[in-house]
């Protein structure tokens, strides 16, 4: 059974810039989370989706926006970047109330 | 509030030492899930064990195995001979379903560093 993916693994943008990712969850699994985990920092909570609506979002700024589709895929949206979101992204999925898997990351450099 | 706290930042062992890494939690609810996932450094979380506050059994899972304790609020997790492909960040997770507040807190990690 395919694991979560994410795309891309790596993204480089400069300051200002709009940066998307993706990810893709295990088949059957209807929620996606999506975690920022900077460097020497610990693993931050950014959203909650699950069967298309986003259930829960951590303290981040607006400019942190996704969104999950019919599929039940997600992409995270990131506006207007700055230093400070350089960072690794992760997404996990799970059947709603379970156990979260997570995909292997995009790491997301801001120059 | 929940919380979950790692005390230990960094821990370096030889090969085939035990180790232990602690886990304490805090949470007001009956009704928890405690998680050890493993970050080597590719980055990729693994997920290693989910226990519910109801199941207070040990569980041993080859050189793996994780103490369960609710009365000092502990979920410990010991690696026996350890390998140096053991080394890595290990992370212990605590999840409270609270209507529309269901997440995972995380404790900051400890780094395992097994070395040869």
């Amino acid at each position: 059974e395919a694991g979560v993916t994410q795309s891309p693994t790596h993204l480089i943008k400069t300051r200002g810039q709009q940066a998307t990712l993706r990810c893709s969850p295990i088949s059957g699994h209807t929620s996606v989370y999506w975690y920022q985990q900077a460097l020497g920092l610990g693993l931050q909570f950014l959203l909650w989706y699950d069967e298309g609506e986003e259930r829960n979002r951590g303290n981040f700024p607006p400019r942190f926006s996704g969104r999950q589709f019919p599929n039940y895929s997600s992409e995270l949206n990131v506006n207007a970047l700055e230093l400070e979101d350089s960072a690794l992204y992760l997404c996990a999925s799970s059947p709603t109330g379970g156990t979260q898997y997570f995909g292997p990351g995009t790491r997301l450099t801001v120059l | 509030a929940q919380k979950v706290t790692q005390a230990q930042t960094e821990i370096s062992v030889v090969e085939k030492e035990d180790v232990t890494l602690d886990c304490v939690y805090e949470t007001r609810d009956t009704t928890y899930y405690l998680f050890w996932y493993k970050q080597p450094p590719s980055g990729e979380l693994v997920f290693l064990i989910r226990r519910n506050s109801f199941d207070e059994q040990n569980e041993i899972s080859g050189r793996y195995s994780w103490n369960f304790q609710k009365s000092t609020s502990s979920f410990n997790f010991t690696i026996t001979a350890s390998q140096v492909v053991d080394s890595a960040v290990y992370f212990c997770a605590l999840s409270v379903n609270a209507g529309n507040n269901r997440k995972l807190i995380w404790g900051l990690g400890t780094s395992l560093a097994v070395n040869p």
